[in-house]
């Protein structure tokens, strides 16, 4: 059962708007939420999470926002730049201690110039 | 560089034969975990370590597959037997007790 959902296999948006990358979940022991970005031929880059006591967390460029009510989580991009052209997964844990990850099925972000 | 270091980055092998592949995690993390991602799909948990405990094993992670950390510092994984539904690409991650994986850059493991 696939317990993190990226419903969108790709996007496309102009370099200096804004990028949303949407991700749902089924689990309701899900407490701790993050994003990652890959290139081509690396490893996965983590970029940011949100604990499930709080709505909203924001780092430069990227916020990510929860609504737990409705098991979904998104990330803003704002500005887009042709440099965060990747593949963005969605992750989640139960539990901070030790817990594994699970990941949706990726989103492949593209700025366009 | 003091990240996580995966070797070897791609392994050709022929259907049958055995392979090992090798993580060394960030120094001071005492977690330790191996994931599997196929083309379009994200990251599949196959196990985890704490310290040189192999603590959970996914159910993907089947008796050809085992994965060892002796020490508590570098790990394998080994498949034997290798199928065509091996082809991965196999991520190993690490991270303290809390907060976010670190992850190498993986091993493509190609079965021909």
């Amino acid at each position: 059962d696939q317990q993190v959902k990226q419903n969108s296999p790709s996007l496309s948006v102009q370099e200096g708007r804004i990028s949303i990358l949407n991700c749902d979940y089924t689990n309701s022991m899900f407490d701790y939420f993050l994003w990652y970005k890959k290139y081509p031929a690396e490893g996965p880059t983590f970029l940011i999470s949100i604990s499930s006591i709080k709505d909203k967390n924001e780092d430069g460029r990227f916020t990510v926002f929860l609504n737990k009510s409705a098991k979904h989580l998104s990330l803003h991009i704002v500005p887009s730049q042709p440099g965060d052209s990747a593949v963005y997964f969605c992750a989640a844990s139960a539990g901070t201690s030790g817990s594994r990850l699970t990941f949706g099925e990726g989103t492949q972000l593209t700025v366009n110039p | 560089d003091t990240g996580v270091s995966q070797n070897p980055r791609h392994k050709i092998t022929k259907r049958g034969q055995n392979v090992t592949f090798r993580c060394d995690p960030i120094s001071e993390h005492n977690r330790l975990y191996w994931y599997r991602q196929t083309l379009g799909q994200g990251p599949e948990f196959l196990t985890y370590f704490q310290n040189e405990a192999q603590l959970e094993k996914s159910r993907l992670l089947s008796d050809r597959f085992s994965a060892e950390r002796p020490k508590g510092s570098f790990s394998t994984l080994e498949i034997q037997r290798t199928e065509q539904g091996d082809s991965a690409m196999y991520l190993c991650a690490s991270r303290r007790d809390t907060g976010e994986l670190f992850f190498g850059e993986g091993s493509r493991l190609t079965v021909l």
